[in-house]
Order: structure tokens, then sequence, then C-alpha cells
């Protein structure tokens, strides 16, 4: 299995921009995560999915984030409209049991002018 | 509801010498706790893990944990640190069997060696 696969790396967008961030799973995985890493919060948890179902997504930090999962092997975070402070590195992970080992994609570096 | 603190964000030790990195959590439920590594511009990578049985936890690249659930403490070791150690560490927890619970990090450690 190639892993979890994020797309794309790098984002370098303008303040104001829709930003579509993509994930696939790794086959047969059942949960997915989104997460965000910055130097001043560290590695935040946005929204997690089970069987494509968001099950928490209180670490969304307000409505301009939203996400889906329209199938088991593809999800998106999406910024509507991007700012600044959105710049971090994005990450998704999946697994496939609950509260055990999470697979982390490479993550994409998102820069907001 | 759980969280996890990591104590100190960046740790220095020398070639050879002994490597602790500290965590604490808290859970409402029995936990599981994690240590995940992160080396530059990758992803997270699992180093070990606790869920039950016995509290001295052993991962890879000669790390091992002990779970201490007096002290609610889950601090990570090596005995001997290699330069190819250097990276960022970061401590999670989760609420174990619950039903209803998501994967924690705490702020990271990153770990320096020096020759």
């Amino acid at each position: 299995d190639a892993g979890v696969i994020q797309s794309p790396r790098h984002e370098v967008t303008e303040m104001g921009q829709e930003v579509t961030l993509r994930c696939k799973p790794i086959s047969g995985h059942d949960y997915l995560f989104w997460y965000r890493q910055t130097m001043m919060r560290g590695l935040e948890l946005l929204i997690y999915f089970n069987n494509n179902v968001p099950i928490d997504d209180s670490g969304m930090p307000e409505d301009r984030f939203s996400a889906k999962m329209p199938n088991a092997s593809f999800s998106t975070l999406k910024i509507q409209p991007s700012e600044p402070r959105d710049s971090a590195v994005y990450f998704c992970a999946s697994t496939g049991a609950r509260n055990e080992k999470l697979f982390f994609g490479s993550g994409t570096q998102l820069s907001v002018l | 509801a759980q969280s996890v603190t990591q104590l100190g964000s960046h740790v220095s030790v020398s070639e050879g010498a002994l490597v602790l990195l500290r965590c604490n959590y808290s859970s409402s439920v029995p936990p599981y706790l994690f240590w995940y590594v992160q080396y530059p511009n990758q992803g997270l990578q699992l180093l070990l893990k606790y869920t039950t049985g016995a509290t001295l936890v052993k991962g890879i690249n000669g790390f091992e944990a002990e779970f201490k659930k007096s002290e609610t403490s889950f601090h990570l070791t090596k005995p001997s640190a290699h330069m190819s150690d250097a990276a960022e560490y970061f401590c999670a927890v989760s609420g174990g069997d619950s039903s209803a619970s998501k994967i924690i990090f705490g702020s990271g450690t990153r770990l320096s060696i020096r020759p």
C-alpha cells in the first residue's frame, strides 16, 4: 500500500481565495483524521470521520473550514475564504481500528499571503 | 476528555547519553498512550504504544516508555542517544476502549543530539 496520500504537497494562495486539501486514506481504514500543525499551537485535531461520517468536528476553528468524505477513499478539507492565520501544515491520518496506530500522510504546507 | 502535557519543548543531549522525554496525561477513562516521532518535512510515525497489560513498552529504535498510572505519566527513554534520533517527539492519548474518543497530541518536544 502506498500509505496515506495528501495533495498538494505545498499550496501558496492569496488571502480570500478558496483552498482545497485532499487526502486518500489507506485502503480498508475506517477512520480518517485531519490535523493542523503550527509552531504556536502544535498539532491540533480538526475533525475525524468513521465510515465516512463526521464524528467530531469540535476542533474546526470556524465556519470558513469544512471537511467532507464522500467515499471511503477520499476526503477534502476546504477553507473559504482563506486568511493568513490559516498558514500551517495540514496532516491527514487514517487507522483501521479506533484508538490505535495512526498512519500519517506527508502533509500539505499551506501559505496564505 | 483527554489531554497531554509534554514538559520541555526542547531537549538537548550528547550522543551516547540517556534520553528522557516527559509526558503527563489526563483522562477520564483508562487511556491508550502513544509516542510518535516526526522527522523534518515528514508526517508522524508511531514509536510505541500502551493499551493494556505490561506497563513497560518497548518500541522501535531502542526507545521504551513506562505507563505509571499513579503519576499519570508516560515518559519516553532511550539508554544511549544516536545522532539519528534528532527529531520532534509527540506524546498522544486516547480514551482507550471508549466509544467516543479521539487521539489528542501534546505540543511536542524537539530532541537535539550533540556530537
